[in-house]
């Protein structure tokens, strides 16, 4: 079935450090993959996407590449801030089970210090 | 335009009570979802909808009752509540053409004591 890996955090930076988010997946066919991101005490926030194979999302300094030959989506950002503290999520959206609702990683929670 | 609003916002029931979570949207969203985020465990999914009148289970669906009359709304109903339910729930909406990305609530925080 379908499913989503994300590395586990937390994830402890200081400001202008380089950020990388691990996230693989499983998915039959050919799903469009997302990363969300929630504030403390929000809801989730759609932060980027990538429909197909190569893709590079990109919002707010933040990239991911949808890399279908090592099923990967990793998410980057060259500097962070202390607004960027957040837990961020990696899913995927494709057909098969669960028709074709978002299917979650378990989330990153990242900490930026100044 | 309110996007996917969720009521009521902070929620606590004694154990075999029941309630329902509101979802409207009004974004004329073919599908709606619910998940529920427990720490953790990241968000799971509970039922789903990919049109009016058509549900089906997600992950972890026992406890749960959906239904889905309008486009716009989709009711979670919890028939008899458990402290295992407590959790945040969000409901979220999309396009058919799901690469565009769900929109969600701002979550409804239940405690079962």
């Amino acid at each position: 079935g379908n499913s989503v890996t994300q590395m586990e955090g937390p994830v402890t930076l200081s400001e202008e450090a380089f950020l990388t988010i691990n996230c693989t997946y499983t998915a039959t066919g050919y799903p469009s993959l997302f990363w969300y991101v929630q504030y403390p005490g929000e809801g989730l926030q759609l932060l980027l996407k990538a429909t197909k194979a190569d893709d590079k999302g990109s919002n707010k300094g933040f990239e991911a590449t949808y890399r279908k030959e090592t099923t990967s989506f990793h998410l980057e950002k060259g500097s962070v801030q202390v607004s960027d503290s957040a837990v961020y999520f990696c899913a995927l959206s494709a057909s098969g089970q669960a028709g074709t609702a978002l299917i979650f990683g378990k989330g990153t929670t990242l900490s930026v210090s100044s | 335009n309110a996007g996917v609003t969720q009521t009521p916002k902070f929620q606590v029931l004694k154990t075999g009570q029941s309630m329902t979570l509101q979802c409207a949207q009004d974004m004329n969203h073919e599908y709606m979802s619910w998940y529920r985020q427990d720490p953790g465990m990241g968000l799971r999914l509970i039922h789903y909808s990919v049109g009016a009148g058509i549900t089906d289970q997600g992950e972890v669906p026992n406890g749960y009752n959906v239904s889905r009359s309008t486009t716009e709304d989709f009711p979670l109903r919890l028939l008899s509540a458990a402290p295992s339910q407590t959790s945040v729930y969000f409901c979220a909406s999309s396009r058919r053409q799901t690469a565009y990305g769900y929109t969600f609530g701002s979550g409804t925080r239940l405690t079962v004591v």
